[in-house]
């Protein structure tokens, strides 16, 4: 059983670009998690998403960020008119249901490091 | 911010026992404490987690205070392979706060 997969792995933007960031979570899992983490600092929750469905976007900035997880196909966190700002790690991670919520333990994929020129 | 309190850093040596603490002095009684690491490059990982009894896995054990309002994470013989920045969070609210950063020594 695979795990979750990010992709890509680096992502360089110039500013004013767009990102965009895929996750595929593990088979059998439905439920995705987005977190940023800046350099030395720790992660922060951005967006929790069920199939076709956004539960808790309390973490997403109000402007430029969006994130869906479509019936078919990964999760996309998009970044629209990228700033340096959003240079970080971003990691998805999944579960079968509510993931932490419902006390099931959340896998993470290895993150897709973002650098904006 | 996070809702869990954590020493920045603690240092340990190698094949010796290491007690990370966490203080979640506003834990609410459904709050189940979830402990994840992150290795260096690496996303974090799930070490384990409890409700209110001490927990065991092949990982780690989770002693639990019995007021709930903090917990300790028990490495019972630390290796080099454990050195990672160590999150304790609360379900219910999933916010990582900078974690301990735990450096073995050999």
């Amino acid at each position: 059983n695979a795990g979750v997969m990010q992709n890509p792995r680096h992502l360089v933007r110039r500013r004013g670009q767009e990102a965009r960031l895929r996750c595929s979570p593990m088979k059998g899992h439905s439920h995705v998690y987005w977190y940023r983490q800046l350099p030395e600092e720790g992660l922060k929750f951005m967006v929790y998403l069920q199939k076709e469905n956004i539960i808790d976007e309390s973490g997403m900035p109000k402007e430029r960020f969006s994130a869906e997880f479509p019936k078919e196909g990964p999760s996309i966190l998009r970044i629209q008119q990228v700033v340096r700002g959003d240079s970080a790690a971003y990691f998805c991670a999944s579960s079968p249901n509510q993931g932490a919520r419902q006390n099931n333990e959340q896998f993470f994929g290895p993150g897709t490091r973002l650098t904006v020129l | 911010d996070a809702k869990t309190t954590q020493p920045n850093s603690m240092e340990s040596n190698e094949e010796e026992p290491v007690h990370l603490p966490c203080n979640h002095s506003t834990i609410s009684g459904t709050d189940y404490i979830h402990w994840y690491r992150q290795l260096p490059s690496q996303g974090p990982e799930y070490v384990i987690h409890g409700l209110t009894s001490n927990v065991n896995n092949r990982m780690a054990s989770l002693a639990i205070a019995e007021d709930r309002k903090s917990s300790t994470l028990i490495l019972h013989r630390a290796t080099l392979r454990d050195a990672a920045v160590y999150y304790c969070i609360l379900n219910n609210d999933m916010r990582f706060g900078a974690g301990t950063r735990l450096t073995v020594k050999p």
